[in-house]
C-alpha cells in the first residue's frame, strides 16, 4: 500500500485561477514534506518543505501540514502558464531520510 | 545551484545486451539516487548510496547493478536489459540525515527493444 497519496491526478485551471492540491501519508513517523514541480522533458526540482504544522509561504505558492491529520497541501495562487508541471509530494521520517514519492498531480494551466 | 548531469540522455538497447547509466554530481552530497519514472507509479527508488565505494538497495533493485567508484560518480547497470526496464531513469543527489532537498538529473530515456 503506497505510504503517501496524492490527489487529485490531474487539475485544469485557468490562468491567474488558485491551484490546490492535496498529500495524505499513512506513516505516521514522517515528519519532513516537500513538494516537488516537474516541467515535461526535466527532472524533479524542489518547490517548498515544511517540517512544522502550520502554513509556509514564498512568493505565490503556500504549503500547509497538519502532522496530526497526516495531511499537506499545497496552493498556488495566481496560477502562470510555466506552473503547468508534474507536482509531487515526498515524505520521510525514518532513520535513513529516504524519502517516499506520491504518485503525482498533472496540473495544467489554461490561457 | 547544485548540478547533476546524466548521460546518455537517450538510450536505445537490445534485449538480454549491458546498460550503463551514467551520473555525475559536483555537489559534493555524500548520498546519490537512481529512480525510475514510469506513468501511473510516480518515482520508484532502485539504488541509492552513501558514498564512494557503498551502494544500497531500493525499492525495485531487481535487475538493476549500481557502481559509486567516487563522490561525484554514480551508475546503474543493467546486466541483460529487458523490455519491462525500458523507462525513464534519474540520479539524483542530495537527501541524507540533515533531510536536505534532492537535487535531481535531467534523465535518461531508455528503450529496450
Amino acid at each position: 500500500q503506497q505510504k503517501v497519496q496524492q490527489s487529485p491526478e490531474s487539475l485544469s485551471v485557468p490562468e491567474g485561477g488558485m491551484a490546490s492540491f492535496n498529500c495524505t501519508s499513512s506513516d505516521r513517523n514522517f515528519q519532513y514534506f516537500w513538494w516537488y514541480r516537474q516541467h515535461s522533458g526535466e527532472g524533479p526540482k524542489a518547490l517548498m518543505s515544511i517540517f512544522s504544522d502550520g502554513d509556509k509561504k514564498e512568493g505565490r505558492f503556500t504549503a500547509h501540514l497538519n502532522k496530526a491529520s497526516l495531511h499537506v497541501s499545497l496552493h498556488i495562487r495566481d496560477s502562470q502558464p510555466s506552473d503547468s508541471a508534474l507536482y509531487f509530494c515526498a515524505a520521510t521520517g525514518d532513520s535513513n531520510y529516504q524519502l517516499i514519492w506520491g504518485s503525482g498531480t498533472k496540473l495544467i494551466i489554461k490561457p | 545551484e547544485a548540478a547533476v548531469t546524466q548521460s546518455p540522455r537517450n538510450k536505445v538497447a537490445v534485449t538480454g545486451g549491458k546498460v550503463t547509466l551514467s551520473c555525475n554530481q559536483t555537489n559534493n552530497h555524500n548520498n546519490m539516487y537512481w529512480y525510475r519514472q514510469d506513468t501511473g507509479h510516480g518515482l520508484r527508488l532502485i539504488h541509492y548510496s552513501y558514498g564512494a565505494g557503498s551502494t544500497e538497495k531500493g525499492d525495485i533493485p531487481d535487475g538493476y547493478k549500481a557502481s559509486r567508484p567516487s563522490q561525484e560518480n554514480f551508475s546503474l547497470i543493467l546486466e541483460l536489459a529487458t523490455p519491462s526496464q525500458t523507462s525513464v531513469y534519474f540520479c539524483a543527489s542530495g537527501g541524507g540525515a540533515q533531510a536536505e532537498t534532492l537535487y535531481f538529473g535531467s534523465g535518461t530515456r531508455l528503450t529496450v527493444l
